[in-house]
């Protein structure tokens, strides 16, 4: 159960759209489509930004999408806001009938 | 208002046991999956274990998995994780997390504030 493949961080600025990425293998990540994103605030408990890789939940704004192409999941964010800034994470079912979190991903806004 | 609230972690010996707790409000909590997640200081998520509504579904990280029991008391409102021979490398802050799903989809879109689990002689 190798956690899933994140960048440590990423930037941008007010306005912008970045682009987290989220690399697995067949046997989770490009294997099935039970992938979601997580955006966690420092102190706090995490939050369910997107599900079933492009879904989104009642209430998360529509600046947050998701999509998937063989083993790497990303989630985009457009018009990048202050209060975007957080850790986030991506999360996949495996072959093994478990779930693994990915290494996490410091999004910063300039 | 959907509340998580876990209870019963704290300082513990390794090899000792301790035993979690989550009461669950303000949802029908038999009709849903729950989870715990863990966090070490400082570290990512890591998935411990999953229940599905009925018990019928159970999982294990490799990491806990023959150390480590989830349960849940319908009844009660309540989901439990039973730890037992506990390790260094089990401290972390522990979440109860719903699923949004009955079954396992591991969508978690409640979290509790989380219980700390420090192992340490």
């Amino acid at each position: 159960q190798s956690a899933l493949t994140q960048p440590a961080s990423v930037s941008g600025s007010p306005g912008q759209s970045i682009t987290i990425s989220c690399t697995g293998t067949s046997s989770d990540v490009g294997g099935y489509n039970y992938v979601s994103w997580y955006q966690q605030h420092p102190g706090k408990a995490p939050k369910l930004m997107i599900y079933e890789v492009g879904n989104r939940p009642s209430g998360v704004s529509n600046r947050f999408s998701g999509s998937k192409s063989g083993n790497t999941a990303s989630l985009t964010i457009s018009g990048l806001q202050a209060e975007d800034e957080a850790d986030y994470y991506c999360s996949s079912y495996t072959s093994s009938s478990t779930w693994v979190f990915g290494g996490g991903t410091k999004l910063t806004v300039l | 208002e959907v509340q998580l609230v876990e209870s019963g972690g704290g300082l513990v010996q390794p090899g000792r046991s301790l035993r979690l707790s989550c009461a669950a409000s303000g949802f029908t909590f038999n009709d849903y999956a729950m989870h715990w997640v863990r966090q070490a200081p400082g570290k990512g998520l890591e998935w411990v274990s999953g229940i599905s509504w009925n018990s019928g579904s159970i999982g294990y990280a490799d990491s806990v998995k023959g150390r480590f029991t989830v349960s849940r008391d319908n009844a009660k409102n309540s989901l439990y994780l039973q730890m037992n021979s506990l390790r260094a490398e089990d401290t972390a802050l522990y979440y109860c997390a719903k699923d949004i799903f009955a079954v396992f989809r591991g969508y978690l879109d409640y979290w509790g504030q989380g219980t700390l689990v420090t192992v340490s002689s």
